[in-house]
């Protein structure tokens, strides 16, 4: 199975500036014939059900505003949101679905300073 | 506007059974994969199981392989779970999306996901 990790565990940002999540995967996630890296991003809030915000390694879900945006390949992938909100307090998970079974992040909890 | 509803959770012991149904509406339902992913209190997220738009594939994680079923109705818009031979470490909200895979045999990302359904295996 593919093993995700992710750092930092926890980070608390400050209104308006910059949060970085790091996502590494236990191989890599593309396939050489195909220019696509196989991971996904999810929000999760407290008492709700998670949020896609990112699949394809860089494309924005529907309706995700564009202060969130992922970038990376192979095994290392970065979610990054800019402007941090106060909506946006909540735990951040990446997913592989390069290989069965798709497996997730231990996920990132993002706070404000 | 795209629903997945979530039911038949509840507090059983363990060895006993559960069949969890999701409801969907908003969209096509028999043209998309769904799966379950289940998330253990205070936990993270565990892919359980999927099943394409024509039940042609289904998969499911090594630890529930032989004792969760994963089925489906395309003519009631309906996903289910059948769990049998539940352990405590079933312990968990139960959650349906759908699975965007790129292709029918794969499992993909899921969106969006219903509000889940909890399931507590305790004697």
């Amino acid at each position: 199975d593919i093993v995700m990790t992710q750092s930092p565990d926890w980070l608390a940002v400050p209104l308006g500036e910059r949060a970085t999540i790091s996502c590494k995967s236990s191989q890599g996630l593309s396939y050489s014939s195909k220019n696509k890296n196989y991971l996904a991003w999810y929000q999760q809030k407290p008492g709700q059900p998670p949020k896609l915000l990112i699949y394809w390694a860089s494309t924005r879900g529907s309706g995700v505003p564009d202060r969130f945006s992922g970038s990376g390949s192979g095994t290392d992938f970065t979610l990054t949101i800019s402007n941090l909100q106060a909506e946006d307090v909540a735990v951040y998970y990446c997913q592989q679905y390069y290989s069965s079974p798709v497996t997730f992040g231990p996920g990132t909890k993002v706070d404000i300073k | 506007e795209v629903q997945l509803v979530e039911s038949g959770g509840g507090q059983v012991k363990p060895g006993g059974s559960l069949r969890l149904s999701c409801v969907v509406s908003g969209f096509t339902f028999s043209s998309y994969a769904l799966s379950w992913v289940r998330q253990a209190p205070g936990k993270g997220l565990e892919w359980v199981s999927s099943i394409n738009s024509r039940s042609s594939y289904i998969k499911y994680v090594d630890s529930v392989k032989g004792r969760f079923t994963i089925s489906r109705d395309n003519a009631k818009n309906s996903l289910y779970l059948q769990m049998d031979s539940l352990r405590a470490e079933d312990t968990a909200v139960y959650y349906c999306a759908r699975d965007l895979a790129p292709y029918d045999f794969e499992v993909g990302w899921f969106d969006p996901w219903g509000q889940g359904t909890l399931v507590i295996v305790s004697s």
